[in-house]
C-alpha cells in the first residue's frame, strides 16, 4: 500500500531564516505530487505541483519554491521566511494517469510552520 | 475552470441528529467530486468520491453524498451524528487539470 510522509511535524522559525520541508511517498512510482498551504481559518491553497522529476508548476508567485530531486521526493523551500508564511503545509500525491486525467489526491500528515 | 462553494463555514448539530454539509460546484467539463475530512492537526482523509457512476455515493464512517447535476450540488449527509464526527470537511472538484477545494465547513457535535 502507499504511504506519504512529511517532516518535520512542527517547526518554529524566525523571520528571514531559510526553510526546507520534505515529503516522500512510498509504494508507488511516478506519482503526481502537490504542496498546499492551509492558513488559519482558510481553505487549501495549491502552491506547487509536479508530474515528474524536475518538473514543477507554480500556482501562486511568492517567496517559496519547490523541487523534486527524486521520483518520490518533493521539497518545499524558502530562502527567507516571512511572517505570512505561517500555516499548515500539506503534501499530497495522486496516480499519474496522463494528461487530462485527474486522480484522487491522498494527503500526508502535514507540517505546522510558525514564523516569528 | 472548476470551483466549489461550501455553504456555511460552521455547522453545529446535536449528537444523533442529521448532518448536512452543503457543497455547490461549477465545472466546464464533467466533474469528479470529493469530500475530505480533516481532524485537528492532521492531513485530509478521503471520505468519498463521485466519478460519474452512481449519483448516490457512500463513503466511510456512515457518510454519503448525492450528485445532483440539475442543482450543481454534492451535499454530504449522515443520518446520525457522532461526537467523533467533529472535524473540518472539505468539498473538492476536479476537471481535466487540477483539483479545487472549498473553504471548508467546521462541524461541531454537541452532546
Amino acid at each position: 500500500s502507499q504511504t506519504i510522509h512529511q517532516w518535520p511535524a512542527t517547526l518554529v522559525q524566525p523571520v528571514g531564516s531559510p526553510l526546507s520541508l520534505e515529503c516522500t511517498v512510498e509504494g508507488t512510482s511516478n506519482p503526481n505530487l502537490y504542496w498546499y498551504r492551509q492558513a488559519a481559518g482558510r481553505g487549501l491553497q495549491l502552491l506547487f505541483y509536479s508530474v515528474g522529476i524536475g518538473q514543477i508548476s507554480s500556482e501562486v508567485p511568492q517567496n517559496l519554491s519547490a523541487s523534486r530531486p527524486q521520483d518520490r521526493q518533493f521539497i518545499l523551500s524558502s530562502k527567507k521566511l516571512l511572517l505570512s508564511d505561517s500555516g499548515f503545509y500539506l503534501c499530497a500525491w495522486s496516480l499519474n494517469s496522463g494528461i487530462g486525467v485527474q486522480e484522487t489526491q491522498y494527503f500526508g500528515p502535514g507540517t505546522r510552520l510558525l514564523v516569528l | 475552470a472548476q470551483s466549489v462553494t461550501q455553504l456555511g463555514s460552521h455547522v453545529s448539530v446535536s449528537e444523533g441528529a442529521l448532518v448536512l454539509l452543503r457543497c455547490n460546484y461549477s465545472s466546464s467539463v464533467p466533474p469528479y467530486l470529493f469530500w475530505y475530512v480533516q481532524y485537528p492537526n492532521q492531513g485530509l482523509q478521503l471520505l468519498l468520491k463521485y466519478t460519474s457512476a452512481a449519483t448516490l455515493v457512500k463513503g466511510i464512517n456512515g457518510f454519503e453524498a448525492e450528485f445532483k447535476k440539475s442543482e450543481t450540488s454534492f451535499h454530504l449527509t449522515k443520518p446520525s451524528a457522532h461526537m467523533s464526527d467533529a472535524a473540518e470537511y472539505f468539498c473538492a472538484v476536479t476537471g481535466y487539470n487540477d483539483m479545487r477545494f472549498g473553504a471548508g465547513t467546521r462541524l461541531t457535535v454537541k452532546p
